[in-house]
């Protein structure tokens, strides 16, 4: 258990819609990470929020943002779906940002359905 | 640019034979961390290990031992006497001190233990 949860499970919406993605990360960790999982491909690291500022994007669109709360939670929003978002998004969380002593615990994973 | 690779796509095994699992990396910064992640069929990411590229000292724990080598820029994952619960994606990844903790994945090694 990494103490990492995320919501939903599972979610099937339509091209064109928007998806909200939620990630609750341990307590008094205050780095959350997205990543997106295409089936059978490694995960894609989206963006890195950092004290609720973003601290790292990746290789993805605009339509894809994202908050962090104090609360130790966070969102992914994604706008205007595509079929290729299908897939699995992954948060992490860790205590800070600084690579070399902080390892990121994974939370379960929220498989999004574009049809 | 950094980029990990696993070659092996899938691996099937018979239990209580030893396996290993190849990562091989690039990256341009001289401060790097290597990571083993196993996602089981439920989803989520489990932290195996993690390695700094300045700690070339190879680790054994229980059934799991790890071999990093900087000279062929390969950080190799071997289990020892395979269980069918060591079944799932194993994934190598790679963080910069230059990117932040931001991870880079591999496309990932599906071991299938057998019975």
């Amino acid at each position: 258990e990494t103490g990492v949860t995320q919501s939903p499970t599972h979610l099937i919406k339509t091209r064109g819609q928007q998806v909200t993605l939620r990630c609750s990360s341990q307590s008094g960790h205050n780095t959350v990470s997205w990543y997106q999982q295409a089936l059978g491909q490694g995960p894609q690291f989206i963006f890195q929020y950092y004290r609720e500022e973003e601290n790292g994007r990746g290789n993805f669109p605009p339509r894809f943002s994202g908050l962090q709360f104090p609360n130790y939670s966070s969102e992914l929003n994604v706008n205007a779906l595509e079929l290729d978002d299908s897939a699995l998004y992954l948060c992490a969380s860790s205590r800070g940002a600084a690579p070399s002593t902080d390892t990121q615990y994974f939370g379960p994973g929220t498989r999004l359905t574009v049809l | 640019a950094q980029k990990v690779t696993q070659a092996q796509t899938e691996i099937s095994v018979v239990e209580k034979e030893d396996v290993t699992l190849d990562c091989v990396y690039e990256t341009r910064d001289t401060t790097y961390y290597l990571f083993w992640y196993k996602q089981p069929p439920s989803g989520e990411l489990v932290f195996l290990i993690r390695r700094n590229s300045f700690d070339e000292q190879n680790e054994i724990s229980g059934r799991y031992s790890w071999n990093f080598q900087k000279s062929t820029s390969s950080f190799n994952f071997t289990i020892t006497a395979s269980q069918v619960v060591d079944s799932a994606v194993y994934f190598c990844a790679l963080s910069q001190e230059t990117s932040g903790s931001r991870l880079t994945f591999g496309e990932g090694t599906q071991l299938t233990v057998n019975p």
